[in-house]
């Protein structure tokens, strides 16, 4: 069946814009989760959805970072006003529960000039 | 501290041989566990659950010690395609998320 998508696979945006990121996820997962991974560095964990669930935001950076998910559904990631240190691939993965095995999308390279 | 720690490395093996990383944990109370791999510029995908009474896929053998709070990737006979960042990751039961190291990078040469 279909894995995880996510789109666009590239952004190049100028500082200051806004971005907005998609994922979706594989149908009749109810977990689905945003990272982060700057180049070289480890995973670095952002916002989690499960089910009907208030997320679990502790990963945001800033306030500048937001997420949405309809349902159990598409998920998209904005991050306002954006600075060169957002430049990263933002990955997204989805599971059946929250505790089972992640399935990650190709992940979007963000970069800000 | 860190939830999950690992050593980065980079290890350098050459082809054939064996090679074992090891990852700790720090709470006692976690319930799952994971290896994932990880390609250069590739989204993680997960290579093996690691289960208590351990457990072998092929040339890999997952350990995990309760007691000591660490688990373990053994790789036999090592190939180039085994080249990659191996990511152990520690689920904590209910609806938390699974918690990710940050990886140890394996280079495997000819």
């Amino acid at each position: 069946g279909a894995g995880v998508s996510q789109s666009p696979s590239n952004k190049v945006t100028e500082k200051g814009k806004d971005v907005e990121l998609r994922c979706d996820p594989i149908s009749g997962h109810t977990a689905l989760y945003w990272y982060r991974q700057r180049l070289g560095q480890g995973l670095e964990f952002l916002i989690y959805f499960q089910g009907n669930s208030a997320p679990d935001k502790s990963g945001l950076p800033s306030d500048r970072f937001s997420a949405e998910r309809t349902g159990e559904s598409v998920s998209t990631l904005t991050i306002q006003r954006t600075q060169q240190e957002d430049s990263a691939v933002y990955l997204c993965a989805s599971s059946l529960t929250a505790q089972e095995t992640q399935y990650f999308g190709p992940g979007t390279r963000l970069l800000v000039l | 501290r860190k939830e999950v720690e690992q050593d980065p490395g980079p290890f350098n093996v050459p082809e054939g041989a064996t090679v074992a990383f090891n990852c700790t944990y720090s709470n006692s109370a976690s319930q799952s566990f994971f290896w994932y791999r990880q390609d250069c510029r590739k989204e993680p995908k997960l290579l093996m659950s690691v289960y208590s009474s351990g457990n072998e896929d092929g040339r890999f053998t997952a350990q995990l010690n309760r007691a000591s709070q660490y688990i373990s990737l053994l790789i036999r006979d090592s190939k180039l395609s085994d080249s990659a960042t191996y990511l152990c990751v520690v689920g904590r039961g209910g609806r938390r998320a699974l918690t990710f190291g940050s990886g140890t990078r394996l280079q495997v040469q000819p």
